[in-house]
């Protein structure tokens, strides 16, 4: 079966940095993304993640770890703003993405 | 370049009625998919077009549900009969082929 795993909340400091961590286990292993959902809208595009290592794009990065089946999302410099649910989605080639239950984040002053 | 778009953004049925919700890809896009999120839960996959044509719809929970993509443009997603564990958050997402999925605002349905 397919399982990614993501904490269900989390709370920062404006200003502060914040990794939110994605474990995945899956039937085929094309890329990881990361999508941001403020509530009542459209999950986003972050980042997409296909050789290990470390994207880095502004405030936000993210890592992979394809034998650990591991990633994480770092948002730096957490801005109010940044408060959403943050999805890890698995893609297993020409299939459709497999989700995380989402990490909401808050931040707070 | 226009998003993805979906009607309605919200709709209230009652039990036994029947829901059309529509999704409009963005333009250029082959691949479209419909996912569904119920409360508390994950998004969840129902299923996938590359044109007009079905390419897995593994996901459809059962035969209440019709999916279809006439012209490989817009999509629509009826439930007929509606049931309770049918509410949740219909979202629509089209992409080119290996690329990034972009998701539309999604549909809120509410059976009562």
């Amino acid at each position: 079966g397919q399982n990614i795993d993501q904490p269900t909340e989390m709370t920062a400091t404006e200003g502060a940095i914040v990794q939110i961590n994605c474990t995945y286990q899956t039937s085929g292993f094309n890329g990881l993304f990361w999508y941001q959902q403020h509530a009542g809208e459209a999950p986003t595009f972050l980042s997409y993640n296909v050789l290990d290592g470390l994207e880095e794009k502004g405030r936000f990065s993210s890592f992979l770890s394809r034998s650990k089946g591991y990633s994480y999302l770092l948002l730096k410099e957490l801005q109010m703003k940044d408060s959403a649910s943050y999805l890890c989605a698995v893609n297993r080639g020409n299939t459709p993405l497999v989700f995380g239950k989402g990490t909401r984040l808050s931040v707070i002053a | 370049e226009a998003g993805v778009t979906q009607f309605p953004s919200h709709s209230v049925i009652e039990k036994g009625q029947t829901v059309t919700l529509r999704c409009d890809p963005i333009s250029g896009h082959d691949n479209l998919y419909w996912y569904r999120r119920v409360m508390g839960k994950e998004i969840k996959f129902l299923l996938h077009f590359v044109k007009e044509s079905k390419q897995d719809e593994s996901g459809m929970p059962n035969n209440r549900f019709l999916a279809e993509r006439t012209g490989g443009t817009y999509s629509t997603l009826k439930v007929q009969p509606a049931e309770l564990e049918d509410s949740g958050v219909y979202f629509c997402a089209s992409s080119h082929p290996r690329t990034e999925q972009y998701f539309g605002p999604g549909t809120r349905l509410t059976v009562t």
